[in-house]
């Protein structure tokens, strides 16, 4: 039983298309987050939301939006796709947003072309 | 499936003592990166170690990958209420996945 599940593994589009990554936990966890990792490996987070709301919204494109219908569920969608969007995408999820570690989904490899 | 472990899952130290938390996989890895997460925030990129052998060191934190590639050790000199959070490991394992620890708890007491 996978805890913390993303899909899909990974993306090839094209410039300009719209896409979703999905992220589904079943640990009953409050928080749940989207990272982006870049090329030099560092994990940035883009979006944090704890109980269907949001909590942390970084600078990030307004092409990106996290939706969460219920807080088992934090899907990505990106509109307009760029080459600099090309990146491995992470999702995770906390009991709390305090004090407490994330749990990791694979991530999903976005490739721009 | 190839897992990191890590150990402890949490630790308590008295300010100024040294400590060190250990990253352990099942098979060799590729590159094997340090995180930090402070509490209620997101993490924090320390370092990055790809080679049998490599130390590297930032401020008192100093981090070793062993020659095998199969275990990393986090070492914090003299430690400080600032470096308490949660130390995840993440790792490049093979079939191009991408995996992380489950994450040490540090807490530092005055």
């Amino acid at each position: 039983d996978t805890a913390v599940s993303q899909t899909p593994k990974y993306l090839v589009t094209q410039m300009g298309n719209d896409k979703s990554i999905k992220c589904e936990q079943n640990l009953g966890h409050d928080t749940m987050y989207w990272y982006k990792q870049d090329s030099k490996k560092f994990l940035k987070i883009m979006f944090s939301y704890n109980n269907k709301e949001l909590i942390i919204n970084e600078t990030v494109p307004n092409r990106f939006s996290p939706k969460s219908p219920d807080k088992a569920h934090l899907n990505l969608h990106i509109n307009s796709l760029e080459l600099g969007d090309s990146a491995v995408y992470f999702c995770a999820s906390s009991p709390t947003g305090t004090g407490t570690e994330a749990f990791f989904g694979q991530g999903t490899r976005l490739t721009v072309v | 499936s190839q897992e990191l472990e890590q150990s402890p899952q949490s630790l308590i130290v008295q300010e100024g003592k040294n400590l060190t938390i250990n990253c352990t996989s099942s098979k060799t890895l590729y590159g094997l990166y340090w995180y930090k997460q402070k509490y209620g925030e997101g993490l924090i990129f320390l370092m990055m170690l790809q080679k049998g052998g490599e130390e590297k060191s930032h401020e008192k934190i100093t981090a070793k990958l062993d020659e095998k590639k199969q275990q990393s050790s986090l070492h914090i000199t003299a430690s400080q209420p600032s470096h308490a959070g949660i130390y995840l490991c993440g790792a490049d394992a093979q079939h191009d996945k991408i995996i992380f620890g489950k994450g040490t708890r540090l807490h530092i007491l005055p």
